[in-house]
């Protein structure tokens, strides 16, 4: 198994501003996975971020918006750029592992 | 693509009934599915993991069941407890989707009443 922590775990933001959400693993692995959870809403990948190279986006998500970082095998951060409302949700970070998908406990965020 | 429907959307129960939550897909090539559950405002805990080749999984109260050719799931709780009200969500990780990519679907909110 894996645990995974996340920094910070909640924030309240100003529209325009930017916030970097740090993930850390217990267990080196090859990818980790952002998701975003809009309110009442289901989760949707933003990204998939592999250690020394570009994350890969999914559609409707674009790297000026959400840079990725992931320094090494254990650590990545996520970025939400020039905030705006829409953006309040919870950001989630996650990771695979024996087939099985590890969650972190969250960061939410709130845009005013 | 594939989509995930999960049925139903909300269910009120009173503590101690069986109750059966459904969860479909609409591409049958999958490597697996996993049934989570999510408290508010927190992040997902993994309650089972069954693979393509499975048909059931069993952890404690709980037992998961999948018909791959149907694209079906189903959760069933047993002797029901105020401490499962959550949101229960499934997911499948699928052939086509690319292994990497977790497909949520809608989720069940339960509520147990005591």
């Amino acid at each position: 198994s894996a645990v995974i922590s996340q920094k910070p775990s909640r924030d309240i933001c100003q529209r325009g501003t930017s916030l970097t959400i740090q993930c850390q693993v217990d267990s080196q692995v090859t990818m980790m996975f952002w998701y975003r959870q809009q309110p009442g809403q289901s989760l949707t990948l933003i990204a998939t971020a592999n250690q020394g190279s570009e994350a890969t986006y999914e559609s409707g998500f674009v790297i000026d918006k959400f840079p990725i970082s992931r320094p090494n095998l254990t650590f990545s951060t996520l970025t939400v750029s020039n905030m705006s409302p829409e953006d309040s949700s919870i950001y989630l970070c996650s990771v695979e592992f024996g087939y099985e998908q590890y969650f972190g406990p969250g960061t939410r965020l709130t845009v005013t | 693509k594939q989509e995930v429907t999960q049925i139903p959307a909300a269910l009120s129960v009173p503590e101690g009934e069986n109750l059966v939550l459904n969860c479909s897909f609409t591409d049958s090539a999958i490597y697996n599915l996993q049934w989570f559950r999510q408290d508010p405002g927190k992040g997902l805990t993994s309650l089972l993991l069954i693979q393509s080749s499975q048909r059931e999984q069993t952890s404690g109260r709980l037992n998961a069941s999948l018909d791959k050719s149907s694209g079906r799931s189903t959760l069933y709780i047993a002797a029901s407890q105020p401490g499962d009200s959550a949101t229960y969500l499934c997911a499948v990780r699928g052939a086509n989707t690319g292994f990497q990519k977790l497909v949520f679907g809608t989720g069940t909110r339960l509520l147990v009443s005591p």
